[in-house]
């Protein structure tokens, strides 16, 4: 089955220390995006990406870096610059040749906590 | 800026009744589009329905209808006979550039919604 997979599911990081989350899709998709989401809150936009080895900041990038080497997968990087980073990460992809009416899909989610 | 409002933090329908859950956007916009998305209490995000600026009727998909109206830049989300498996919460979402690519999304706050037995 096609899907997006994040990894790990939860994630402890130290102070002063940067973490990275995975994602991967075998969808096909040419863009995809990471959002960020507090609790009780909606989703925050931090990073997307419309094609390989491009991407634009969202709404809330500072501490927090992306690359994007290969159209199936978009690792988030929360360096130590991110001074609240506790919160629930989605990494969503989307096909772009087919319209703009096409949703998003969605990850399961990384649950990442400061110890 | 878009913006997207959902001014409804929680709701509570009891079971097999209707419910509806409102949204309200802002855009400078004539083309974009609007999501709903559902998240159980595990995280995912579930894609429920969309609607386009330019489409003339409402959408429906199965139980799930959206109340569009252009004029007052809203776009309800009605859910029928509701079923204890609804309790979640619901985001609205727009997508500027209906003949675009460009593919940011601006998510609401999002709204409880709790199924009485």
């Amino acid at each position: 089955d096609g899907g997006i997979t994040q990894s790990p599911k939860y994630l402890f990081r130290k102070e002063g220390q940067n973490v990275t989350l995975s994602c991967e899709q075998n969808l096909n998709h040419d863009a995809m995006y990471w959002y960020r989401q507090d609790p009780g809150q909606g989703l925050r936009l931090i990073y997307y990406s419309q094609i390989v080895n491009d991407f634009q900041k969202g709404d809330i990038a500072e501490g927090y870096s992306v690359s994007r080497e290969k159209k199936e997968s978009f690792p988030l990087t929360v360096t130590s610059a991110q001074k609240n980073p506790t919160a629930f990460y989605l990494c969503a992809s989307r096909p772009t040749q087919e319209g703009s009416n096409q949703p998003q899909h969605f990850g399961d989610g990384t649950r990442l906590s400061i110890l | 800026a878009q913006k997207i409002t959902q001014t409804q933090p929680g709701m509570f329908v009891q079971e097999k009744e209707a419910v509806t859950l409102d949204c309200t956007y802002d855009t400078s916009d004539q083309s974009y589009g609007l999501f709903w998305y559902k998240q159980p209490s595990s995280g995912e995000m579930i894609f429920l329905i969309y609607q386009g600026s330019y489409d003339e009727q409402n959408a429906t998909e199965g139980r799930y209808s959206l109340n569009f109206q252009k004029a007052r830049k809203s776009a309800n989300l009605v859910i029928s006979a509701s079923q204890l498996g609804d309790s979640a919460m619901y985001f609205c979402a727009m997508r500027e550039g209906y003949n675009t690519n460009a593919g940011k999304s601006t998510f609401g706050d999002g709204t409880t919604l709790t199924v009485k037995p």
